[in-house]
């Protein structure tokens, strides 16, 4: 089975700093990755799918890049309604499988 | 509105079985493979299973294979998910979710989650 692994597993930053969020996976899925947003009580909310493309209606200071084995995702200016934890999912089939999250935090 | 409603958790004993369903609305439910994805108190997300449009592929987390199965009733627009063999690591907040792209893609039986239900609790406890 496919890992994924995420870092940092936390991370406290300043509104206006930029964030960046890795995403390692154990074999190469080419571009097979998508990224989500879960506030406190929430279900999940796609913001990233295929590795760089952004969701319809999420906010072009989210983006995500990388293939192969090693991605980012990054919030190019934070703001307060960004906090949330964040997750990496790989579609590599038949198994799906999410990273362990990275919950950001306003310093 | 596209909607995923989810029911049937609830508190059960270790060893017992549950049946959980989600009802879905909105879309063309028989164009989409759909999943089920459970998060454990304070943890992450964990992908269960999933079932692609017209039930050829199936696929199960190792954590799950052999004790759950998913089906589907497109007539009915409904998912389902039967546990079985319940054990204490199986509580969980679970998630009813459609799968991004539709049966006309071409590649991939799942892509990932685009529309979520807001999830119904088990609690696997004696």
């Amino acid at each position: 089975d496919i890992q994924m692994t995420q870092s940092p597993s936390s991370l406290s930053a300043s509104v206006g700093d930029r964030v960046t969020i890795t995403c390692q996976a154990s074999q190469d899925i080419s571009n097979y990755l998508n990224w989500y947003q879960q506030k406190p009580g929430k279900a999940p909310k796609l913001l990233i799918y295929d590795a760089s493309n952004l969701e319809t209606g999420v906010p072009s200071r989210f983006s995500g890049s990388g293939s192969g084995t090693d991605f980012t995702f990054t919030i190019s200016s934070l703001q307060p309604e960004d906090i949330a934890t964040y997750y990496c999912q790989q579609y590599d089939n038949p198994l799906l499988t999410f990273g362990g999250g990275t919950k950001v935090e306003i310093k | 509105e596209v909607q995923l409603v989810e029911s049937g958790g609830g508190l059960v004993q270790p060893g017992r079985s549950l049946r959980l369903s989600c009802a879905a609305s909105g879309f063309t439910f028989d164009d989409y493979a759909m999943h089920w994805v459970r998060q454990a108190p304070g943890k992450g997300l964990e992908w269960v299973s999933g079932i692609s449009w017209n039930s050829g592929s199936i696929g199960y987390a190792d954590s799950v294979k052999g004790r759950f199965t998913i089906s589907r009733d497109n007539a009915k627009n409904s998912l389902y998910l039967q546990m079985n063999s319940l054990r204490a690591e199986d509580t969980a907040l679970y998630y009813c979710a459609k799968d991004i792209r539709g049966r006309y893609s071409s590649g991939l039986d799942y892509y990932g989650m685009d529309v979520w239900g807001q999830g119904t609790t088990v609690t696997v406890s004696s």
